[in-house]
């Protein structure tokens, strides 16, 4: 049973370039996520799919666009790579409520130069 | 508004001594709390739950927590640290029923000495 399974695990870009994050999950779950971590500020919301067919946005979406492909697929896309968006990026999902755990994937590390 | 405390950064526990993280929280209703661990380049991984059933919750590898909700607190305890204990711990707090409100801390760094 994967779980939540994210694509790529490493990218390199530089200033301007664009790029799609990948993330299916295998659980039916309805809500997904999409997270950023930097070092001392925990995880941070970039935008959410409360269920198939809607997203909404976050606390830090800005520069970020998202699809919610079908139940099972949900990515990230970055128009315009900037430095500040150097980071790791994690997809979750849950059962619906926001009460629900989340189950997370193992992270895309990107680096913007 | 919510918002989460973890008030050590960094924790440092010798093989086989107690475990304490501490975490604080604020929030205006009556708040679901989590705990979850984050080991090297791994996601983060659900150790522990708190939904207003017990105040003392028992988690996954020997992990327990207790809602104090007089003290605002949800330390998450372990009787005696092992070495596959080293890894991160964020304490998290749910409210309502908004996505957008899943607030997590910054994180504690556990490490375990030999």
């Amino acid at each position: 049973n994967a779980g939540v399974t994210q694509t790529p695990k490493f990218q390199v870009l530089k200033t301007g370039q664009s790029m799609t994050l990948q993330c299916a999950q295998d659980m039916n779950h309805n809500s997904m996520y999409w997270y950023r971590q930097d070092p001392g500020m925990g995880l941070r919301l970039i935008y959410y799919s409360a269920s198939e067919g809607t997203t909404d946005k976050g606390e830090v979406p800005n520069g970020y666009n998202v699809s919610r492909l079908n139940k099972r697929e949900f990515s990230l896309r970055l128009e315009s790579a900037a430095p500040s968006q150097t980071s790791v990026y994690f997809c979750a999902s849950s059962w619906t409520g926001s009460n629900s755990p989340l189950h997370f994937g193992n992270g895309t590390r990107l680096t913007v130069t | 508004a919510q918002s989460v405390t973890q008030l050590d950064s960094h924790v440092s526990v010798s093989e086989g001594t107690p475990v304490l993280l501490r975490c604080n929280y604020s929030s205006s209703y009556s708040p679901s709390l989590f705990w979850y661990v984050q080991h090297p380049n791994k996601g983060l991984q659900l150790l522990l739950k708190y939904t207003s059933a017990a105040t003392l919750v028992k988690g996954i590898n020997g992990f327990e927590a207790e809602f104090k909700k007089s003290e605002t607190s949800f330390h998450l305890t372990k009787p005696s640290a092992h070495m596959s204990d080293a890894a991160e711990y964020f304490c998290v707090v749910s409210e309502g029923t908004s996505y957008d409100k899943v607030i997590f801390g910054p994180g504690t760094s556990l490490s375990v000495i030999p």
